[in-house]
């Protein structure tokens, strides 16, 4: 069964570095979501793409993230430089098409950030 | 704005009996999803159930139901015969104009041998 791919896994780094987190959505998903989930608390949006554009990045904190998926398909999530408050579960999911009521989102099993 | 409440952080549950998890959502839209999805320890989020607003039926997967009361903005999920892999962390979801997803806040499901 095809399933959304993320790496790595875990990642422990200290303040200030570089971390970079890598998605590969099921295959033919035009919609890649990357989410940010605190300890005890529900997934928030940080970006979504649709194909290779990018069509909310409202909550995405522009001054330290980036992302992109440079050709619709695979995409990677960079923070620079690391904060402690950027420990949390980095959660990517896709979708099938974007503005169709499928409604689910598979999701990947996430990488887990910490920061030292 | 679009909010989803879950308000029990954390429930428990006999094996074999019957629980119900709470959400409320906040919405001024007349046509929109709810969802349930499932985060085991460790492993993905799955999705559960779905409900389509504009259907009065409550949807139903097999041991789990949905009570949709649209005009109180309540979505609840009940487990019935709830066995040992329910036990996860349950998320309430709300989708608005078909590609924004809004999740509550989650409810631990422990569920007792």
């Amino acid at each position: 069964e095809a399933e959304v791919a993320q790496s790595p896994r875990y990642k422990i780094t200290e303040k200030s570095q570089a971390v970079a987190f890598w998605c590969d959505p099921i295959s033919g998903h035009a919609t890649l979501y990357w989410y940010r989930q605190i300890l005890g608390q529900g997934p928030e949006l940080l970006v979504q793409f649709q194909d290779e554009s990018v069509v909310d990045d409202s909550q995405l904190p522009k001054d330290r993230f980036s992302a992109e998926r440079l050709k619709g398909v695979d995409s990677t999530l960079k923070i620079q430089p690391a904060e402690l408050g950027d420990s949390a579960m980095y959660l990517c999911a896709s979708s099938i098409n974007y503005g169709t009521p499928t409604g689910e989102l598979f999701f990947g099993e996430g990488s887990r950030l910490t920061v030292l | 704005a679009q909010t989803v409440t879950q308000s029990q952080p954390e429930m428990s549950v006999q094996e074999a009996e019957t629980v119900t998890l709470s959400c409320t959502y906040d919405t001024s839209e007349s046509d929109y999803y709810l969802f349930w999805y499932k985060q085991p320890p460790s492993r993905q989020m799955i999705l559960v159930i779905r409900q389509e607003a504009y259907k009065q039926q409550n949807a139903t997967e097999n041991r789990f139901s949905v009570n949709f009361q649209k005009a109180a903005k309540s979505f609840s999920l009940k487990i019935s015969d709830s066995q040992l892999g329910d036990a996860a962390m349950y998320f309430c979801a709300y989708l608005y104009n078909f590609n924004k997803f809004y999740f509550g806040s989650g409810t631990k499901l422990n569920v007792k041998p």
